[in-house]
């Protein structure tokens, strides 16, 4: 079951650009991770935020996690045509045991 | 981050078989998760590999098709059992525990299709 949802779909946007992806989900977490898939790849892990944690950047990446709204984005800025990729959230659900449970996803394209 | 390999990378199967899949983790995790990625979806949780005790199946899946085994803090099979076209996807072994608190870390996927 997936319990994240991510918007937009999809988003085309010129090199150079920045793109920003938003992730909400349902239930109390205890982290948040984004990943990256290229197409036909593995996924790659970009970037984990705890629940008490608010910001985090990583290189050209920076997350956000809003938790009394139950969401996350993720902002890419300057953008190169090797972003194109499938983009998820991940979302550590608080239960009898921890599990990760993915959304959608949003799929990337960088244009050149 | 730890590396985690699957055999075989992918197979083409005929209807009716059943295939086992095979996750090594370079050292030991805590956790360890079976997901399946169908053409164009997201991730779905199969279930969790428990070491030492049977796996924790989520919804819609259950052990008769989806029969895991984990032997070890570094192993795991998942077994698709009586295969279907519709099981044809990419099923990815996962883990936590490793080194970061609560990153989850993915093998390659094995691509698995069913004619």
């Amino acid at each position: 079951s997936q319990q994240g949802e991510e918007d937009p779909q999809a988003l085309s946007i010129q090199e150079g650009e920045n793109a920003t992806m938003n992730c909400s989900y349902k239930t109390s977490i205890n982290n948040l991770q984004w990943y990256r898939q290229n197409s036909g790849r593995g996924l790659v892990h970009l970037i984990l935020i705890r629940s008490n944690e608010r910001e985090k950047h990583s290189g050209r990446l920076r997350v956000t996690l809003d938790t009394s709204k139950k969401s996350s984005s993720l902002l890419i800025t300057a953008s190169r045509a090797a972003d194109t990729a499938s983009y998820f959230c991940a979302t550590d659900v608080k239960t009898s045991y921890d599990k990760v449970i993915f959304g959608p996803g949003t799929s990337l394209s960088v244009i050149p | 981050s730890a590396v985690i390999s699957q055999k075989p990378s992918r197979d083409i199967c005929q209807r009716g078989t059943s295939l086992t899949i095979q996750c090594q983790v370079d050292s030991q995790v805590t956790m360890m998760f079976w997901y399946r990625q169908q053409p164009g979806q997201s991730l779905t949780l199969i279930a969790t590999a428990n070491q030492g005790s049977e796996a924790t199946y989520e919804s819609g899946f259950v052990i008769d098709k989806f029969p895991i085994s984990r032997p070890n803090l570094t192993f795991s099979t998942l077994t698709v059992s009586n295969m279907s076209p519709e099981d044809s996807s990419i099923y990815l072994c996962s883990a936590t525990g490793v080194r970061s608190y609560n990153e989850q870390f993915f093998g390659p996927g094995t691509r698995l299709t069913v004619l």
